[in-house]
């Protein structure tokens, strides 16, 4: 167990619907950040935020939002999910706003859009 | 554009076989170089950061050396357990961003 808490771990919905993914960081952890994996483009990086502030932005779509709470945990919505939403979808959290000594990842959720 | 390549995609061995995997990268204002392991169905586990060229670390098994624009994980009579995907992130100057590679697949055949 990394510490990192995804939820769920998967979820099948259809085209067109929206999702809400949770990410609990590991304890002490500020940064949340989150990325999709794709069978053909490997780990995407989507956004992060650190203690409650966005502070870096990456390849994240309009349709695809993201907030981190007081408590630090995080959600990842996505809307009108098309079927290329399809990924595992990963949160990874450091202590800081930099990841200087890399990650701890969670074990990720898998979305399937049917 | 910042890019980082691994190679080979996949890799077979025996157990026993010595090889070594590859991480090209062109990242201008290098802050960090990372390896981490995947097992299918998990999340990343981290496994070495490299900062400047030259650098070496080591965890039992493997190797890991940095160069201006490459990095190698060495992994020396691997066993069945280490087969898992390999992957290789650089670290943007900005600190908060990683660019990931595909990863490199390594099956060790008892």
């Amino acid at each position: 167990d990394s510490g990192v808490t995804q939820t769920p771990k998967h979820l099948i919905t259809a085209t067109g619907q929206r999702v809400t993914l949770r990410c609990s960081p590991r304890s002490g952890d500020l940064s949340v950040y989150w990325y999709q994996q794709s069978l053909d483009q490997g780990l995407q990086f989507l956004i992060q935020y650190y203690n409650g502030e966005e502070r870096a932005k990456g390849n994240i779509l309009e349709r695809f939002s993201a907030q981190q709470f007081p408590d630090l945990h995080s959600e990842l919505n996505l809307s009108s999910l098309e079927l290329g939403d399809s990924a595992l979808y990963f949160c990874a959290s450091s202590p800081r706003g930099e990841g200087n000594y890399g990650y701890t990842f969670g074990s990720g959720t898998r979305l399937t859009v049917v | 554009e910042d890019q980082v390549t691994q190679s080979p995609e996949a890799l077979r061995l025996q157990e026993g076989e010595s090889s070594s995997l590859n991480c090209s990268y062109t990242v201008s204002g290098l802050r960090g170089l990372f390896w981490y392991r995947q097992d299918p169905g998990k999340g990343p586990e981290f496994l070495f950061t490299l900062y400047s060229a030259g650098e070496e670390k080591e965890k039992e098994r493997l190797k890991a050396t940095l160069t201006k624009k490459e990095s190698f994980l060495h992994i020396t009579a691997p066993k069945p357990e280490d087969s898992a995907t390999y992957l290789c992130a650089v670290q943007a100057p900005t600190g908060n961003q990683f660019y990931f590679g595909t990863g490199t697949s390594l099956t060790v055949i008892p």
